[in-house]
């Protein structure tokens, strides 16, 4: 079965300081991966996505995630937070054109 | 397009009592999502269609739940009776029907039975 890991439930980070959240699959073959962010009071909304077209992806709002499959990893980092990057984010899988599985979600706190 | 649109945003219902949560998805997905969040469980998928056909509902409790999609622009999901355990956001997304895009939220439907 299709599943993902993320580590860590809540990270807290400096303000300018880098954000490092890690995702991992499990799978021998590599599926489709993206982050989402979920802000308070709102739905979940798409930072990133890897579609097998290149290994470093770039989001939005500064964002980034390397896809590595000899780690199943898609580790999503920002080289430097801000304040407004407080929310929570969730890695996701999808094989086919079915259903994603997401991560249980890491929370990001960014101190001033 | 306006994107995923969920009604309403807030319900607050007493026990025992039916609730329906609608959405319209973007127009042109073939997939259609329902999720539940909680501080609890975090975010669960509780049933999804494929073209209006229900593809897997394993995570929505039968008893009391149920979903539909009459057409391609219009899902519902009804809760009778609800229960306080029922409190949480239901999200709904739909995507296209290639697997490498990504599914579109809408805002959500925050319910409170008391």
């Amino acid at each position: 079965a299709q599943s993902v890991t993320q580590l860590g439930s809540h990270v807290s980070v400096s303000e300018g300081a880098l954000v490092l959240l890690r995702c991992n699959y499990s799978s021998s073959v590599p599926p489709y991966l993206f982050w989402y962010v979920q802000y308070p009071n709102q739905g979940l909304q798409l930072l990133l996505k890897y579609t097998s077209a290149a290994t470093l992806v770039k989001g939005i709002n500064g964002f980034e995630a390397e896809f590595k499959k000899s780690e199943t990893s898609f580790h999503l980092t920002k080289p430097s937070a801000h304040m407004s990057d407080a929310a929570e984010y969730f890695c996701a899988v999808r094989y086919n054109a079915g259903k994603s599985t997401f991560g249980d979600g890491t929370t990001l706190t960014v101190k001033p | 397009d306006a994107g995923v649109i969920q009604s309403p945003r807030h319900e607050v219902t007493e026990m025992g009592q039916e609730v329906t949560l609608r959405c319209k998805p973007i127009s042109g997905h073939d997939y259609l999502f329902w999720y539940r969040q909680t501080m609890m469980q975090g975010l669960e998928l509780l049933v999804y269609f494929n073209n209006k056909a229900v593809m897997d509902d394993s995570g929505m409790p039968k008893d009391r739940f149920s979903a539909k999609m009459p057409n391609a622009s219009f899902s519902t999901l009804k809760i009778q009776p609800s229960e306080p355990r029922d409190s949480a956001v239901y999200f709904c997304a739909s995507s296209p029907g290639q697997a490498n895009t990504e599914a579109f939220f809408g805002q959500g439907t925050r319910l409170t039975v008391v």
